[in-house]
């Protein structure tokens, strides 16, 4: 299993870009990288998957270099909304399927 | 609507009295799985099932048991409740396949262990 590594909180204003990079330098052939956003005492909510390169969604996106030993998925003009804690998810869709191991996620705070 | 539905979202028990808290999913999905949240420690797998009448320990399974006897539902049963295991529970469900990662979560269930 892929070992993920996030920053714990990053603070940003209304309107501006926000970036957040999640290290998984074990990360498998097979393994997939997801991310997912909670608000408080509400379950996890998909926000966008990818293997390679660049992903887009209505959302977010996801950007992976070539090696796939890092991801960032940016939130582009972030409002207050976006305040929540967003998890990076690497894992396989084939390989010891099933077994996830969620990191302790990055606290995001969206200000005025 | 697909989802997945948790009760009871709220509960205080005390110590070695059984419960069960129920997870079910309108979505057909192969997969169900259990995790548990506490403060500072992200979300940890409990257990998982790849199918009816398959399921495997994740990270945490001690003192927690489960069944899939039926696709839809997946119960988390705490034969003897303790304090440490006051939490917050969230069952996922997913499809097999390319979006076998996109979980969808239930709302929660929040347990005090008294």
């Amino acid at each position: 299993l892929a070992k993920t590594t996030q920053p714990i909180s990053m603070d940003s204003y209304e309107g501006q870009e926000v970036n957040i990079t999640c290290s998984h330098n074990n990360i498998a052939t097979n393994d997939y990288i997801t991310w997912y956003q909670q608000f408080p005492s509400q379950g996890p909510r998909f926000i966008i998957q990818g293997y390679k390169t660049k992903v887009t969604n209505e959302v977010a996106s996801l950007f992976i270099p070539a090696d796939r030993k890092s991801s960032t998925l940016s939130l582009p003009r972030v409002s207050l909304s976006d305040t929540a804690v967003y998890y990076c998810l690497v894992a396989s869709t084939t390989d010891s399927w099933g077994k996830f191991q969620f990191g302790a996620g990055t606290q995001v705070v969206v200000t005025p | 609507e697909a989802q997945v539905t948790q009760n009871p979202r709220y509960l205080i028990t005390v110590t070695g009295k059984k419960l069960t808290v129920t997870c079910s999913q309108n979505m057909n999905h192969e997969y169900m799985s259990w995790y548990r949240q506490d403060p500072g420690l992200g979300l940890r797998q409990i257990y998982y099932s790849m199918n009816v009448e398959v399921t495997d320990k994740g990270d945490v399974p001690e003192g927690y048991k489960v069944s899939r006897k039926e696709k839809r539902n997946f119960p988390l049963i705490l034969e003897s409740p303790s304090p440490n295991q006051t939490s917050l529970y969230f069952c996922a469900s997913s499809a097999r396949g390319s979006g076998a990662n996109v979980l969808t979560f239930g709302a929660g269930s929040r347990l005090t262990v008294l």
